[in-house]
């Protein structure tokens, strides 16, 4: 097994809504990322669990959680959205977080839609 | 302030043709580069990597040049194929350091018929 999952694929919460969006890797990776991609802009590091230790980019609000179960999963609560957190959220993971393997493997990503 | 740029953001190539997309870094301390493909509505695909110690690393059509006294690397594609066309982010990391990588703006390359 090669690739990277995500679920849902598609997702529309209103600002009082809480959900999370869910990763899976069976590569026994074990770093794995959370960016988010707006329209004609690169992806945006905002979460990395590598090791069980998680760095944080701290210009992501709060009301971004991620949560890591064990070394295959990892989700993402969302709570009190605003619209502009409307993205493609993408899902990576790598062999080793440091490290001349640094090759990130992205999932499908999730199309989120705040209303 | 940028750390990764890609100048150009869009590129058309003749089918056939050599394509060649650039891409220059400001810290020097980015020692592991990366390039990767992206099509619309997908998430970003890795297409080759190479590491500070050497300037040269191919695989197939693709061949990955590191220019690092110039603080500059590009990405050839030859042949380019229609499949080809799609937006190419050139990305950097330092080993050891946060495992985060840094990628530029993208390259949309339009492979022309």
């Amino acid at each position: 097994d090669t690739e990277v999952t995500q679920t849902p694929k598609h997702l529309v919460m209103g600002m009082t809504n809480k959900k999370s969006l869910k990763c899976e890797q069976h590569m026994g990776h074990r770093a794995m990322y959370w960016y988010k991609q707006k329209a004609k802009k690169p992806p945006e590091l905002m979460f990395v669990y590598s090791y069980e230790k998680l760095s944080i980019n701290e210009s992501v609000p709060s009301r971004f959680s991620p949560e890591c179960p064990n070394s295959s999963l990892l989700n993402l609560h969302l709570h009190a959205l605003q619209p502009e957190d409307s993205a493609l959220y993408l899902c990576a993971s790598s062999q080793d977080g440091a490290g001349p393997y640094n090759e990130q493997f992205f999932g499908p990503g999730t199309r989120l839609t705040v209303l | 302030d940028q750390q990764v740029k890609q100048n150009s953001p869009s590129l058309s190539v003749q089918e056939g043709r050599i394509s060649i997309l650039n891409c220059d870094y400001t810290n020097s301390m980015f020692d592991y580069f990366l390039w990767y493909k992206k099509y619309p509505a997908e998430g970003p695909t890795f297409l080759i990597s190479i590491s500070s110690i050497k300037d040269k690393n191919e695989d197939g059509r693709f061949t990955v040049f590191l220019n690092k006294s110039a603080k500059h690397l590009s990405l050839h594609i030859v042949p380019s194929q229609p499949g080809d066309s799609a937006v190419y982010f050139c990305a950097a990391s330092e080993v050891n350091r946060d495992d985060k990588i840094i990628f530029g703006k993208g390259t949309r390359l339009h492979i022309l018929p």
